[in-house]
């Protein structure tokens, strides 16, 4: 597509309940990585992926978070057993082949809201 | 540790007047050096970046910032303020060896007219 696509926009869940947030990088980009942006807390690295190599899963924040890339394209951020300060935006960004020389391209972001 | 600091979360200024945003980076290696503007309920956009090369970076929209290894600075700047500049903008940098952005806290930025 001509962009990251992330959905859905905006999700309201209950506490406890588990939620799948969507990410569609740009078409041939091999690397994706997920953020999770607090208020005034800036946007936090979740996890990278980079082509078929292993994720680097080093910024989730607790063994309730996931992550997936199909095929190595569409990624999937699971939230299991939500919290409220899970509440925040998650935003997917994709780039060309990673490392220092490539933009990385954000998604829109989907507004998550723990009540 | 490798970090990325700005201060000030909001940053108030006229139409018209310098806009300056400020950015410090602690890396034990050089850095690549990157400013993202996040305009309401979007993603973030690249402003500009620095690699190698030259110190002094122009962007989009009028933005550029330069790279000063002795402060370990990359602060923006834009001469005239724009009432459409009102956004969040995000100081990040990458470093050698490691493929993630490592971002401020970011600075709200309101244009007064």
């Amino acid at each position: 597509g001509a962009g990251v696509s992330q959905s859905p926009s905006n999700k309201v869940t209950e506490k406890g309940k588990d939620v799948e947030l969507r990410c569609d990088p740009i078409s041939g980009h091999t690397a994706l990585y997920w953020y999770r942006q607090s208020l005034g807390q800036g946007l936090e690295f979740l996890i990278y992926f980079q082509g078929n190599s292993a994720p680097d899963k080093s910024g989730l924040p607790s063994d309730r978070f996931s992550a997936e890339r199909t095929g190595g394209s569409v990624s999937t951020l699971t939230i299991q057993r939500t919290q409220q300060e899970d509440s925040a935006v998650y935003l997917c960004a994709s780039s060309l082949a990673g490392g220092r020389n490539t933009e990385a391209f954000f998604g829109q972001g989907t507004r998550l809201t723990v009540v | 540790a490798q970090s990325v600091t700005q201060l000030g979360s909001h940053v108030s200024v006229s139409e018209g007047a310098l806009v300056l945003l400020r950015c410090n980076y602690s890396s034990s290696v050089p850095p690549y050096l990157f400013w993202y503007v996040q305009y309401p309920n979007q993603g973030l956009q690249l402003l500009l970046k620095y690699t190698t090369g030259a110190t002094l970076v122009k962007g989009i929209n009028g933005f550029e910032a330069e790279f000063k290894k002795s402060e370990t600075s990359f602060h923006l700047t834009k001469p005239s303020a724009h009432m459409s500049d009102a956004a969040e903008y995000f100081c990040a940098m990458l470093t050698y060896g490691n493929n993630r952005l490592a971002f401020g806290k970011g600075n709200q930025v309101v244009v007064i007219p």
